[in-house]
């Protein structure tokens, strides 16, 4: 079975331009996390969905940040404008219904580079 | 203060060494408590879940101390293999993971 991806792997940006990275989760799971990994901060959750209906985006760093899921099989996050201090690799993670949030699958991650 | 901290390391230690992390966590209401395992450059993966009572898998052994809010993970026997970052993760109410920011090992031959 495919596990979640994501894409794209890495992206390289000037500052100033829009990004968006795309996940799709694991057929089946009804629940989808984004995160955001930086040597300083961890990893902080950024947004979930559950249904394609977004629980909590109190994660969200700023109005820059937006996230979508118009349907179950797939989710976008886009930065707009992005800055430098936005660079870091983006997780998502997704959960089949009733599952433990342990039980959350990650995906490969895309290494963002905001130049 | 963070809601999960860890020491970061890195811990340098020869093979077959024993080594334990340590993670405290401030939110007292946390309810399920969680060992993941991130390689380099790779996503975390979870590595096992902790109970009061204290469990074990393999070389791997995790204890729970709700009263002073702190998990350990103890590694027996360590491999080459082992060597990568451990997140200390905590569920709260809402159930939603809350991570440390990790402790890279690294084990030497």
């Amino acid at each position: 079975d495919a596990g979640v991806i994501q894409s794209p792997r890495h992206e390289v940006t000037e500052m100033g331009q829009e990004v968006t990275l795309r996940c799709k989760p694991i057929s089946g799971h009804n629940s989808l996390f984004w995160y955001r990994q930086t040597m300083m901060r961890g990893l902080e959750l950024l947004i979930y969905f559950n249904n394609n209906v977004p629980i909590d985006d109190s994660g969200m760093p700023e109005d820059r940040f937006s996230a979508k899921m118009p349907n179950a099989s797939f989710s976008t996050l886009k930065i707009q404008p992005s800055e430098p201090r936005d660079s870091a690799v983006y997780f998502c993670a997704s959960l089949r219904p009733g599952g433990p949030h342990n039980e959350q699958f990650f995906g490969p991650g895309t290494r963002l580079t905001v130049l | 203060r963070k809601e999960v901290e860890q020491d970061p390391g890195p811990f340098n230690v020869p093979e077959g060494a024993t080594v334990a992390f340590n993670c405290t966590y401030s939110n007292s209401a946390s309810q399920s408590f969680f060992w993941y395992r991130q390689d380099c450059r790779k996503e975390p993966k979870l590595l096992m879940s902790v109970y009061s009572s204290g469990n074990e898998d393999g070389r791997f052994t995790a204890q729970l101390n709700r009263a002073s809010q702190y998990i350990s993970l103890l590694i027996r026997d360590s491999k080459l293999s082992d060597s990568a970052t451990y997140l200390c993760v905590v569920t709260g109410s809402a159930r939603q993971l809350t991570f440390g920011s990790g402790t890279q090992l690294t084990v030497l031959p």
